[in-house]
């Protein structure tokens, strides 16, 4: 069974840097074709992609945000972590991450997100 | 940048049928670009219904249907439900690792 769940602070400054984890279950992040992405949702807003990391460490970015955003992972730990920098209020969304199954291009299990607020 | 547009809202009567669509802002939609379907109720993660296009996932009933019709990407909800009210999004993959996902759907079942 394949579950995510997202971590990380509730609340962050104007310009801080937001760090956010996603621990994963009932799969291996090395497994050949598995990613693992995030995406955000602007309380009543749309869903954003943002990132992506494959099982060989290639990584993707939304080009909007790209500057902005970086996305690692730690196999032994089965993590995926997403930094942000420069946050802004309007960044403030519920964070998730999500699993991208092998030679798919879509997302089919969810974490249940975490909601980040920007604000001093 | 590529935009993907959808209708902002719907509405479709119980048992009803509903088609919401999936578009470029510029170009068109095929099956290149993967199309998928999440529906999301308020609070709660995204269900995905339909990969590939036309792929239903796991456990989604079979009166969720995906296509291509025309230059977009389409999700037919036949014998519409109360509990289809929920705000739908499709995602785009549009090539080098990247998707994008529509701006959402609102659908109304009365």
């Amino acid at each position: 069974q394949i579950t995510l769940k997202e971590s990380g602070p509730t609340l962050v400054k104007p310009t801080q840097t937001l760090t956010l984890t996603c621990i994963v279950s009932g799969f291996s992040l090395s497994s050949s074709g598995v990613g693992v992405g995030w995406i955000r949702q602007p309380p009543g807003k749309a869903l954003e992609w943002l990132a992506l990391i494959y099982w060989d460490d290639d990584k993707r970015y939304s080009p909007s945000l790209k500057s902005r955003l970086t996305i690692t992972k730690d196999t032994s730990k089965n993590q995926v972590v997403l930094t942000m920098t420069n946050m802004d209020p309007v960044d403030t969304a519920t964070y998730y991450c999500a699993h991208r199954p092998f030679g798919n291009f879509f997302f089919d299990y969810w974490g249940q997100g975490t909601l980040v607020t920007v604000s001093s | 940048q590529t935009v993907v547009t959808q209708e902002p809202s719907f509405s479709v009567s119980p048992g009803g049928t509903v088609t919401l669509t999936c578009g470029l802002s510029s170009g068109s939609v095929s099956t290149n670009y993967y199309p998928s379907w999440y529906q999301q109720t308020p609070g709660q993660a995204p269900r995905t219904l339909i990969y590939s296009t036309n792929i239903r996932s796991s456990g989604v009933p079979d009166r969720f249907a995906g296509s291509i019709l025309g230059n977009k990407a389409a999700l037919t909800i036949t014998g519409a439900q109360a509990d289809d009210e929920s705000d739908y999004y499709c995602v785009l993959y549009v090539g080098s690792g990247i998707s994008v996902f529509g701006g959402g759907t609102k659908l109304t079942v009365l």
